[in-house]
Order: structure tokens, then sequence, then C-alpha cells
């Protein structure tokens, strides 16, 4: 089993929607939850970070976080086709170095 | 100011030659990654220096994977004997430094390694 499970998709939506984008994962230590945006051919840019349980918010994003459930989340309101990009969730466990685990990574489609 | 670089960008290479991936990390990031992303896949962690020397290798996938850099500054990965599965994009990215505050990795473009 892998730590991090992320469904692949591809995800298709129209300009507009409200994209969920999940991840689940299986070990406790994880304190530290990212959301990284890869674009074709480009190296991963983080988008969103949180630490604890809850819900932040940024703009158009917001990253939700249940570690009873061991599930975090990305919310994209207003979904733009420029938001068409590979979304790929990482963690971390508290103390040492910053290793990432990610997970496979969602592909997301927005037409217009 | 720049970014982290890597080259080449692109590496067509025949089964069983050596090939050597380079990364010039954000000047003053001390800590640098080198992961590995199949086809599909998400990151795969292969190791990470804290200036020259590097305390976790446990991702490098065989003995025919090294890595060294240059205090802090390049870093070259080398992939001995290439095999096919070795196909992927090999990312670098670097960070401030080890501390949890110091959480985000700036990543480089990648290089796209195909192993014929």
């Amino acid at each position: 089993q892998k730590e991090v499970e992320q469904d692949p998709g591809p995800l298709s939506v129209p300009e507009g929607a409200i994209v969920s984008l999940n991840c689940t994962y299986s070990n406790s230590a994880f304190q530290y939850f990212m959301w990284y945006r890869q674009y074709s051919r480009k190296g991963p840019e983080l988008l969103m970070y949180t630490y604890s349980s809850g819900n932040k918010e940024d703009g158009r994003f917001t990253a939700q976080v249940d570690k009873s459930s061991k599930y975090i989340s990305l919310f994209i309101r207003d979904s733009q086709p420029s938001d068409s990009a590979t979304y790929l969730c990482a963690m971390k466990k508290p103390g040492g170095y910053n290793k990432l685990i990610f997970g496979a990574g969602t592909r997301l489609a927005v037409h217009p | 100011g720049a970014g982290v670089s890597q080259s080449p960008s692109n590496k067509v290479t025949e089964k069983g030659k050596d090939v050597e991936l380079r990364c010039d990390p954000i000047s003053g990031h001390t800590a640098l990654y080198w992961y590995r992303q199949r086809l599909g896949q998400g990151l795969e962690f292969l190791i990470y220096f804290q200036g020259n020397s590097a305390p976790d290798k446990s991702g490098l996938p065989s003995d025919r994977f090294s890595a060294e850099r240059t205090g802090e500054s390049v870093s070259t990965l080398t992939i001995q004997r290439t095999q096919q599965e070795d196909s992927a994009v090999y990312l670098c990215a670097s960070s401030l430094t080890l501390t949890a505050s110091s959480y985000e990795q700036y990543f480089g473009p990648g290089t796209r390694l195909t192993v014929t």
C-alpha cells in the first residue's frame, strides 16, 4: 500500500465549476501537507501549505485537512482554463529534513 | 532572480550507456533534492544534500545511481549502465534550509531521460 493515495483522473470540468481534489494517507506521522501544481513539461510549484487540521484559504483555493480521517482536499472555486494542470499532494513528517512524499497527481482540464 | 536550472532538458541514450544530469540550485539554498517522476506517477524521492553532504541516499534505486554536490552549488546525478526502466523525468529542487519552517522546495523544469 502506498503511503499517499491520489486518484490520477483525468478530471474534466467546465469553466466556472468548483473542483475538488483529494488525497488519503496511511501514516499518521505526517504533519505538514502541501499541494503542488505542475504544468505540462514544467517542475511543480507550491500552491498551498497547511500544518494543522482545518481549512486554509488563498484566493480561489481552499486546502482542507482532516487528520482523524487521514484525508486532505484542495478546492478550486470559479475554475479557469489556466487552472488546467496536474495537482500533486505532498506530505512530510515533523523534524529532520524536508523529505516530501507525493501522491500520483490528478490531471485537471478546465474547458471554456 | 534565477530559479533552479537543470541540464540537459532532454536526453536520449542507449541502454547500457552512462548519463550525467546537472542541477544548478537557487543561489544561497543549502538544501538540494533529487526526485524521479515516471510517466503518470508522482514524484519519487531519490536523495537530498545539505551543503555537499548527503545524509539520506535511501531513495536511490540501485548502486547504478550516484550523486554529488560541489559545496552549496551544482549537483550531478549519474546513472551508470542505463536501463529502460530508468526512463523518467528527473527533477531537482532546492530550499533555504532543512528546518521545518523552510518547507518550500523550488523545483527545476526537469531532465527528461529516455533510454532506448
